[in-house]
């Protein structure tokens, strides 16, 4: 089937814009998470899905990230007044349940000027 | 809070050949999963081989096997017959054992494979 898609493939925004990161997980996998690859960090983790409960935003860097899951299926990462370290290779992934196998998207390539 | 290391930034290998990718861990938790994943140029994070911590059994996937030391929280990966498609940036993950917490996934810094024809 269908693999994990992320739109779009990339962003370029200017400083103080807002954007939106849209992701398509799997059908059916009920945990989504979303993780940011940048020169800088590395990979890391900004929040998590699972089902109905309440999302694990542990991971987002500051309050200018927020995220939100519709009817459990698609997941939008919104940057508010994006700044220039925000430029990295955000990554979406899905997994059956809470603990099973991630399968990760393409990534959307995010580059602030 | 547990962390994982990759002290080798690029490795080269001849195509046929064996590499071996490092990889360190450090956490207090007995029970838990380490992964391999490879990334090529199109940015598709792709699992290669996985273990879970209880299992004493180095785990193997066709062409690819790892060297679990549990005590020494080592965990590298050995590449067999190396081909051109092997060539990508490598990370080594560490993620809890499931237990009702997020089960986020801890990367190290990757290792960039390129591979000589």
């Amino acid at each position: 089937g269908a693999g994990v898609s992320q739109s779009p493939s990339n962003k370029v925004t200017e400083k103080g814009k807002d954007v939106e990161l849209r992701c398509d997980p799997i059908s059916g996998h009920t945990a989504l998470y979303w993780y940011r690859q940048s020169l800088g960090q590395g990979l890391e983790f900004l929040i998590y899905f699972q089902g109905n409960s309440a999302p694990d935003k542990s991971g987002l860097p500051s309050d200018r990230f927020s995220a939100e899951r519709t009817g459990g299926s698609v997941s939008t990462l919104t940057i508010q007044r994006t700044q220039q370290e925000d430029s990295a290779v955000y990554l979406c992934a899905s997994s059956l349940t809470q603990g099973a196998e991630q399968y990760f998207g393409p990534g959307t390539r995010l580059t602030v000027t | 809070a547990q962390t994982v290391t990759q002290s080798q930034p690029e490795m080269s290998v001849q195509e046929a050949e064996t590499v071996t990718l490092s990889c360190t861990y450090d956490t207090s938790e007995s029970d838990y999963y380490l992964f391999w994943y490879k990334q090529p140029p199109s940015r598709q994070m792709i699992l290669v081989i996985r273990q879970e911590a209880y299992k004493q059994q180095n785990a193997t996937e066709n062409r690819f096997s790892v060297n679990f030391q549990k005590a020494a929280k080592s965990f590298s990966l050995k590449i067999s017959d190396s081909q051109l498609g092997d060539a990508a940036m490598y990370f080594c993950a560490y993620r809890r054992s499931y237990g009702g917490a997020t089960n986020k996934l801890i990367f190290g810094t990757g290792t960039l494979l390129a591979v000589q024809p």
